[in-house]
C-alpha cells in the first residue's frame, strides 16, 4: 500500500502570490494515478486534479498538477481569497485500496 | 442535478451498531463503482469502502474489515454502510463518493456527509 506524504503541513501565503504543495509517495505511483483535493471548513472535498496533471470540470486553470513517479505537485499560480482551505492528494490504482495524504492547510498570512 | 445524500449517521454507544445510507439523484448508479470515506474530527480522509457496480467485489481498509459491509441496491439507487462492533475511533463524518463517469478511484461528487459519533 502506497503511503502519501505532503509538505508543508502549513503554508502561509497572500493572496496573488504563488502557492507550491509537495505529495511524496513510500512507491512510485503508476500510470500517474494522483489526485488532489480541496476541503473548506464543514464542506466535502472538491475534486481539482486527476491523473496527475488533468483538471477537473470547472477548475479554474490557476490550479495545475504535476510530477511523475514518487514526487507530486500542485501548484496555485496567483492565490484568490477563495483558494485559501485544506488540500489533499490521493492515490487511486486500478483497484481499491485508496489513499490519502494527511493534508496541507493553505492559510492566509 | 447529481446529487449524493447521506444519511443514518448518530450517537451510538461503543459496541453498538448503525446503517448508513447513500441515495443518489441525477444519474444511473448502477454505472458507478462507489466509495465510502471518512474523516474523522480536525483529521483528513480515510477510504473506508468500495463497491462495484454489481456488488459482487468489496474493499475495505483494514481497521473496519469484519465489521463494516457495504452494500447497495440499484433499483432504490441507493448505496449503503452497515457498522457493527463500533469503538470511538469510527466517530467521523462518513462520506459517500462518486467516480468521474467511466472512471474510477478519484472522486468528483461527494455527499454532504453524514456524522457518526460513538460514546464510551
Amino acid at each position: 500500500e502506497i503511503v502519501l506524504t505532503q509538505s508543508p503541513g502549513t503554508l502561509s501565503l497572500s493572496p496573488g502570490e504563488r502557492a507550491t504543495l509537495s505529495c511524496r509517495a513510500s512507491q512510485s505511483v503508476t500510470n500517474n494515478y494522483l489526485a488532489w483535493y480541496q476541503q473548506k471548513p464543514g464542506q466535502a472535498p472538491r475534486l481539482l486534479i486527476y491523473g496527475t496533471s488533468s483538471r477537473a470540470t470547472g477548475i479554474p486553470d490557476r490550479f495545475s498538477g504535476s510530477g511523475s513517479g514518487t514526487d507530486f505537485t500542485l501548484t496555485v499560480s496567483r492565490l484568490e481569497p477563495e483558494d485559501f482551505a485544506v488540500y489533499y492528494c490521493q492515490h487511486y490504482g486500478n483497484s481499491p485500496p485508496y489513499t490519502f495524504g494527511q493534508g496541507t492547510k493553505l492559510e492566509i498570512k | 442535478e447529481v446529487q449524493l445524500v447521506e444519511s443514518g449517521g448518530g450517537l451510538v454507544q461503543s459496541g453498538g451498531s448503525l446503517r448508513l445510507s447513500c441515495a443518489a439523484s441525477g444519474f444511473t448508479l448502477s454505472t458507478f463503482w462507489m466509495t465510502w470515506v471518512r474523516q474523522a474530527p480536525g483529521k483528513g480522509l480515510e477510504w473506508v469502502a468500495s463497491i462495484n457496480q454489481g456488488g459482487s467485489e468489496k474493499y475495505y481498509v483494514d481497521s473496519v474489515k469484519g465489521r463494516f459491509t457495504v452494500s447497495r441496491d440499484n433499483a432504490k439507487n441507493s448505496l449503503y454502510l452497515q457498522m457493527n462492533d463500533l469503538t470511538e475511533d469510527d466517530t467521523a463524518v462518513y462520506y459517500c463518493a462518486r467516480p468521474r463517469y467511466l472512471q474510477f478511484g478519484h472522486f468528483d461528487t461527494w455527499g454532504q456527509g453524514t456524522p457518526v459519533t460513538v460514546s464510551s
